[in-house]
């Protein structure tokens, strides 16, 4: 089955400890994105990859760190999170063929909490 | 700037009325359109997405959408709510497969 996975999917966790929220994709897709999704903001891009060890800023990179040693996979680090950092995370993946349409497959989510 | 504007931040419908969210945006070029719906706690699900040709394009449980140059907008419809769509419905946009621009969201409400 075709699927973006996100792990954890809850933490909880204090000011400054450093922190990793993991995602992997089985779809061989080049593209893959992280965004944050905030009460009455919707959605915005934290950082997004176009391939193995290509990344660039989204609209809200600060206070986030990205790799992509792999293809299939995109961790988010939080190298000193903060309370302004509390969000609810989604990675995404998609092709980079047109013929695919672009389409962004999202994974379930992960509610981090920042005390 | 490029932008995505979804003007209602909630509406109200009774279950069996119709519905219309509406969704804006600036681009210098047409770009991809896509409609997404997040049930309370869960994740985004794709309703439906534009890329070419016939403006109206269909998708998953009962929903249209009409993309109308003239106005840069792309509209989101059903004739017949069921309560089962009380949902968030985000409306996104972008010019490439790698970063999307997504509005703020119309959160729907379904009443009796």
């Amino acid at each position: 089955e075709a699927q973006v996975t996100q792990n954890p999917r809850y933490l909880i966790t204090v000011t400054g400890k450093k922190l990793t929220v993991t995602c992997s994709q089985n779809m061989n897709h080049e593209y893959m994105s992280w965004y944050r999704q905030d009460p009455g903001l919707g959605l915005r891009q934290i950082y997004y990859s176009m391939n193995v060890e290509v990344t660039d800023k989204g609209d809200v990179p600060e206070g986030y760190k990205v790799s992509r040693k792999e293809k299939r996979n995109f961790p988010l680090i939080l190298e000193s999170p903060s309370p302004n950092q509390t969000s609810l995370y989604f990675c995404a993946s998609s092709s980079e063929r047109r013929d695919r349409d672009y389409e962004q497959y999202f994974g379930p989510g992960t509610r981090l909490t920042v005390t | 700037a490029q932008s995505v504007t979804q003007p209602d931040i909630h509406i109200t419908v009774s279950e069996g009325a119709s519905l219309e969210l509406r969704c804006n945006y600036s681009y210098g070029a047409t770009p991809y359109l896509f409609w997404y719906v997040q049930s309370p706690g869960q994740g985004l699900q794709l309703l439906l997405k534009y890329f070419s040709g016939d403006t109206l394009v269909q998708g998953i449980k009962g929903f249209e959408a009409e993309f109308k140059r003239s106005q840069s907008s792309f509209n989101l419809r059903k004739p017949s709510v069921h309560w089962s769509d009380a949902a968030e419905y985000f409306c996104a946009v972008g010019l490439s497969g790698y970063a999307l621009n997504f509005g703020k969201g119309t959160s729907l409400l379904v009443t009796p």
